[in-house]
């Protein structure tokens, strides 16, 4: 099946500062990506949606301003949380579609702000 | 996108068959039924899709009643690598915007 990275696996990081994790698709070109966030012993909860060469589209109660989302490729969308409280730790997982009936998760990034 | 009911959780003895059930009694004509499974701290994996045939791969089979409200995903040898939580998702073919559930925590007993 196709691959999907993410990087970095784990990040730890003070409040405050501002992480960028990156999706990448490696042997395909994805238009549109997915960011997922996954609280412990929740579900996915659906962020975003990455779209290459325009503006995400975020679900509703996601603030845009804090998560910034860049698709600047076809096969790279990038997530930034900018400064970083405790209460943004969390698992954030991608997925990159690739065409129907195929979608492609990333391994997931777990974040730690102290 | 049709809302599924999966229970929330299910042991297995390893080397059974695991059937995991899945309601979807409001699925529209043209929506399909995707399987995930997701290991502890790991990206959801695909497992298998249908509309209304039957549909079996090398991981899995799954089997959707005749009305389509329900279906069962059926893992034929249950291995302890397959303990993780499994997600029914109701979801037109062609839209990727999958909406997760709770999903069934399979647990595959030595």
């Amino acid at each position: 099946g196709a691959v999907v990275s993410q990087h970095p696996s784990r990040v730890i990081c003070k409040s405050g500062t501002s992480v960028k994790i990156e999706c990448r698709s490696l042997d395909f070109q994805a238009t549109t990506m997915f960011w997922y966030r996954q609280f412990p012993k929740q579900s996915l909860m659906l962020m975003a949606t990455s779209n290459e060469g325009s503006k995400a589209t975020y679900e509703q109660g996601v603030e845009k301003d804090k998560f910034l989302i860049n698709h600047a490729s076809l096969t790279l969308s990038t997530l930034t949380v900018t400064s970083a409280h405790p209460e943004d730790s969390s698992f954030y997982i991608c997925s990159a579609y690739r065409g129907p009936g195929e979608l492609f998760f990333g391994e997931g990034s777990r974040l730690t702000v102290l | 996108d049709a809302k599924t009911t999966q229970p929330p959780s299910m042991d297995c003895a390893e080397g059974r068959a695991a059937n995991l059930p899945c309601n979807h009694s409001t699925i529209s004509g043209n929506e399909y039924v995707y399987w995930y499974r997701q290991i502890h701290s790991q990206g959801p994996q695909y497992i298998i899709h249908g509309l209304k045939n039957n549909e079996t791969n090398e991981m899995a089979s799954l089997i959707i009643t005749e009305d389509r409200k329900s279906s069962t995903l059926i893992l034929p040898h249950a291995t302890l690598r397959d303990t993780a939580v499994y997600y029914c998702i109701g979801q037109g073919f062609g839209n990727e915007k999958l909406t997760f559930g709770t999903g069934t925590r399979l647990t595959i007993i030595p």
